[in-house]
């Protein structure tokens, strides 16, 4: 179908590294994003990566592409409780952004 | 630094009663959407627009209609609103087609009684 999958939910300890998944559907995307949402508030974009890259580094964060698969990963470094959100991956259509349910991290000390 | 403000956090409106949820972009964008987001099914798109009194639909555009009568303002009508359409609302804003980054507003919480 046109889903962009992502599991709903992930739970590591603190200091852990976290690493988020996501499967997307159309090939021809041009950018592949993770947007970050805290409690309460509107989505925040955390990075992106463009369509010929297979990875982009940015300080905890670690973004891997598999254009064959259509998989995109997100890791994050020493997970923190600040971390604790949801994270959506996204697909770019044209000038849409087609979005995934979202997968809600929690930290535990 | 972007601001896309939508005005109105939460609403409690009644079914069959006409709602506006209004948002406001500060930066000059092109581009304004507007999403629905409930548990488990993520965001879904329910109209955009590239430029003044310009309007697309997106993946569930029923029930809802758009304006766009001034390039910063973008406007979420329901008709009649109906408890199905409680949710969280979000506004979004791009600069111009082809823009890889979309600014999203706080959303607005809507419930139907």
């Amino acid at each position: 179908g046109e889903d962009v999958e992502q599991s709903l939910f992930l739970s590591v300890r603190e200091g852990d590294s976290s690493v988020i998944n996501c499967t997307y559907t159309d090939s021809s995307s041009t950018y592949l994003y993770w947007y970050k949402q805290e409690p309460g508030a509107g989505l925040q974009l955390l990075t992106y990566i463009f369509s010929n890259m297979d990875m982009k580094q940015d300080q905890r964060l670690t973004v891997l592409l598999n254009k064959k698969d259509k998989h995109l990963s997100l890791r994050i470094a020493d997970t923190q409780t600040g971390d604790s959100a949801i994270y959506f991956c996204a697909e770019s259509r044209g000038d849409k952004l087609i979005f995934g349910t979202g997968t809600r991290l929690q930290v535990f000390p | 630094d972007v601001k896309v403000t939508q005005s109105s956090r939460y609403l409690v409106k009644r079914t069959g009663e006409k709602v506006f949820l209004e948002c406001v972009q500060d930066m000059d964008h092109e581009n304004m959407f507007w999403y629905r987001q409930d548990p488990g099914l993520g965001l879904r798109l329910i109209y955009f627009s590239y430029d003044v009194k310009m309007k697309e639909k997106g993946d569930i555009p029923e029930g809802y209609s758009v304006s766009r009568e001034k390039k910063e303002r973008f406007s979420l009508i329901l008709e009649s609103a109906s408890t199905n359409q409680t949710s969280m609302y979000l506004c979004a804003s791009s600069l111009s087609q082809g823009s890889n980054t979309i600014y999203f507003g706080e959303g607005s919480w809507l419930t139907v009684v």
